[in-house]
């Protein structure tokens, strides 16, 4: 079964509205998490790393401002879209991984974003 | 992280083998060499793994050449539910993963 949880699955919004993501991992502490997104027939784009208690890392090019992450537990991380327009619909996925030796990345079922 | 190559798309007939290829020229001798594959409107699911020995899971094989600069991944009988985006990633110390453009995989019935 699923070890990644995300959370919704799909949210339709209007411009202008916030939107969370929520990012779990059901059985096992994960003190890293990963955000992506990825566009129609394309691959996926690493947003940011989430790290337990501190700091969120933001790969090149990605707003900070506008993608607000959040890991305040060993078990959740969320991504908040803040202010959504239409160019920031997308396919937004999360993934973790247990810690200790070649455990490999386990990804969530993503979030399709649209914002009308 | 070093790059990968693989090829746009490939096609396949329900219960043949699949030999996927990847190559990676540029491998470090610290880099893994992962395979996950994406099924239509999920995230990507992990397949299999190796350093340097060939390696069998209950999904697929790894076949991965001397030189460590190819390698392959061989789903032995390929079914309608193994059509996926399939993507070969370089990754040493199993933190983030950066993916190309993997291989799409047809499988006709």
């Amino acid at each position: 079964g699923a070890v990644v949880s995300q959370h919704p699955s799909r949210v339709i919004c209007k411009s202008g509205t916030s939107v969370k993501i929520e990012c779990r991992s059901l059985d096992f502490q994960a003190t890293t998490m990963f955000w992506y997104r990825q566009f129609p027939k394309k691959s996926l784009m690493l947003m940011a790393t989430s790290n337990e208690g501190s700091k969120a890392t933001y790969e090149q090019g990605v707003e900070k401002d506008k993608f607000l992450i959040n890991h305040a537990s060993l078990t959740l991380s969320t991504l908040t879209v803040t202010s959504a327009h239409p160019e920031d619909s997308s396919f937004y996925i999360c993934s973790a991984r247990r810690t200790g030796g070649d455990q490999p990345q386990h990804f969530g079922d993503g979030t399709r974003l649209s914002i009308l | 992280d070093a790059k990968t190559t693989q090829p746009n798309s490939m096609e396949s007939n329900e219960e043949e083998p699949v030999h996927l290829p990847c190559n990676h020229s540029t491998i470090s001798g610290t880099d893994y060499i992962h395979w996950y594959r994406q099924l239509p409107s999920q995230g990507p699911e992990y397949v299999i793994h190796g350093l340097t020995s060939n390696v069998n899971n209950r999904m697929a094989s790894l076949a991965i050449a001397e030189d460590r600069k190819s390698s392959t991944l061989i789903l032995h009988r390929a079914t309608l539910r193994d059509a996926a985006v399939y993507y070969c990633i370089l990754n040493t110390g199993f933190q983030k993963l950066v993916f190309g453009t993997g291989t799409r995989l047809l499988v006709s019935p």
